[in-house]
């Protein structure tokens, strides 16, 4: 079955900081990648996606590629801020209208 | 983007009555939607899967009783969560698939306190 592990957090970063978080993945066929962000006490929004090999998603100057050979979808971001504290999801889809499966989330916290 | 608006954000209700959550997806026609379920700090749990005229599909160890999912139109579906007890207190969120998308949209959330 399809699976997603990303880092556990939380992970602490100062403001302005690089932040890299880890997403690997197992899936029968070949999926699109997603990942989604969670500001305290609200849903889910779409950070970015991929949906084919080398694919880079990027959105708010955070990034993530399509990596098949290594299985990985990992989320960077060059210069952090303060709003980035949220939970992050990496999750996977591997069929229009199926359903995603998600990692734990990873929580950032950055302080000023 | 497609918006998917959730009803209501919050809401406390005693133990053995029953809480109804509704799902609209304003800006498109949704012909599948998900149902999760999220404890503190930890990553959502899919509960059922609802198609558009037809049954959901309710994951394992989820009671489908006591979970009711209705979906009666291309742009609504509702969760009740019927004789509720403070086990069942948790964050439930809906997303919805485009029909022609693999992107999910979701929710704000619903924020269920059984007191």
């Amino acid at each position: 079955g399809n699976s997603v592990t990303q880092m556990e957090g939380p992970v602490t970063l100062s403001e302005e900081a690089f932040l890299t978080i880890n997403c690997t993945y197992t899936a029968t066929g070949y999926p699109s990648l997603f990942w989604y962000v969670q500001y305290p006490g609200e849903g889910l929004q779409l950070l970015l996606k991929a949906t084919k090999a080398d694919d880079k998603g990027s959105n708010k100057g955070f990034e993530a590629t399509y990596r098949k050979e290594t299985t990985s979808f990992h989320l960077e971001k060059g210069s952090v801020q303060v709003s980035d504290s949220a939970v992050y999801f990496c999750a996977l889809s591997d069929l229009p209208h199926s359903t995603l499966t998600f990692g734990k989330g990873t929580m950032l916290l950055v302080s000023p | 983007g497609a918006v998917v608006s959730q009803h209501p954000s919050r809401v406390i209700c005693k133990s053995g009555t029953s809480v109804k959550i509704e799902c609209r997806s304003l800006d498109f026609q949704a012909t599948t939607m998900f149902w999760y379920r999220q404890f503190p700090k930890q990553s959502l749990m899919l509960m059922a899967t609802s198609n558009e005229g037809s049954k959901a599909t309710y994951e394992q160890g989820v009671e489908k009783d006591k979970f009711l999912i209705n979906h009666a139109s291309l742009t609504l579906s509702t969760l009740t969560v019927t004789s509720a007890h403070p086990e069942d207190s948790s964050f439930y969120i809906c997303s919805a698939n485009g029909q022609s998308s693999t992107e999910a949209f979701f929710g704000q959330g619903t924020r269920l306190t059984v007191v």
